[in-house]
């Protein structure tokens, strides 16, 4: 069974940072595709980066410069590094896992979410 | 505003068969690319519905059905339940941005 556990979240002050963690289980992260999602307050999904199985990095630009995902095969755990933190950066962040069944590549495996708050 | 729309809000009787559109251009589902559904229930994370515009993943009813033509897909629900009450996404990809794109989302209600 795939398992996808998300932490780290919290509050943090505008300008701030914070590192999001996923551990999986049921699954090596590095032979898969990893990404992050977010969804702010009552507003719909947004796509924030993606890892792929050969260590390439995709962000798209309200992140691009800012957010950083890694993995570590020892942990078997994606992480998403978070600076320079903005009030509209607050959101529920799930972690995903892209399955290559089309193009683009759907999501199939989610976790429950760690919930980041930036405000002052 | 989402380069993907979708109709804010659906409803329908338990039973009855509703649509969700999600209308794109050129440079996203006309361009070719494959559209996927997500169910969300409120409180809990979204779950892979539909894949590659018309595929279910094991264990999804196939009440739920998709499809694409032109710049458009849209999700189909038959046989409506009141567990089919969430939110529906779609998903796809677009030339000018890099990576995914999401619709605004759709919440259905059963009457």
């Amino acid at each position: 069974e795939v398992q996808l556990v998300e932490s780290g979240g919290g509050l943090v002050q505008p300008g701030g940072s914070l590192r999001l963690s996923c551990a999986a289980s049921g699954i090596t992260v590095n032979d898969n595709y990893m990404t992050w999602v977010r969804q702010a307050p009552g507003k719909g999904l947004q796509w924030v980066s993606v890892i792929y199985s050969d260590g390439k990095t995709y962000y798209p630009d309200s992140v691009k410069g800012r957010f950083s995902i890694s993995r570590d095969r020892s942990k078997n755990t994606v992480y998403l590094q978070m600076n320079s933190l903005r009030v509209e950066d607050t959101a529920l962040y799930y972690c995903a896992r892209a399955t290559v069944a089309a193009t683009p590549l759907p999501l199939d495996y989610w976790g429950q979410g760690t919930l980041v708050t930036v405000s002052s | 505003q989402s380069v993907l729309t979708q109709p804010p809000s659906v409803s329908g009787a338990p039973g009855q068969r509703v649509t969700i559109s999600c209308t794109g251009s050129s440079s996203n589902i006309g361009a070719g690319y494959d559209v996927h559904w997500y169910q969300q229930v409120p409180g809990t994370a979204p779950k892979l519905l539909i894949y590659g515009n018309n595929n279910r993943p094991s264990g999804v009813p196939d009440r739920f059905s998709g499809s694409k033509s032109g710049t458009s897909a849209s999700l189909a629900i038959t046989g409506l339940q009141t567990e089919d009450e969430a939110d529906y996404y779609c998903q796809s990809s677009d030339n000018g941005l890099s990576g995914w794109v999401f619709g605004g989302g759709t919440k259905l209600t059963v009457l």
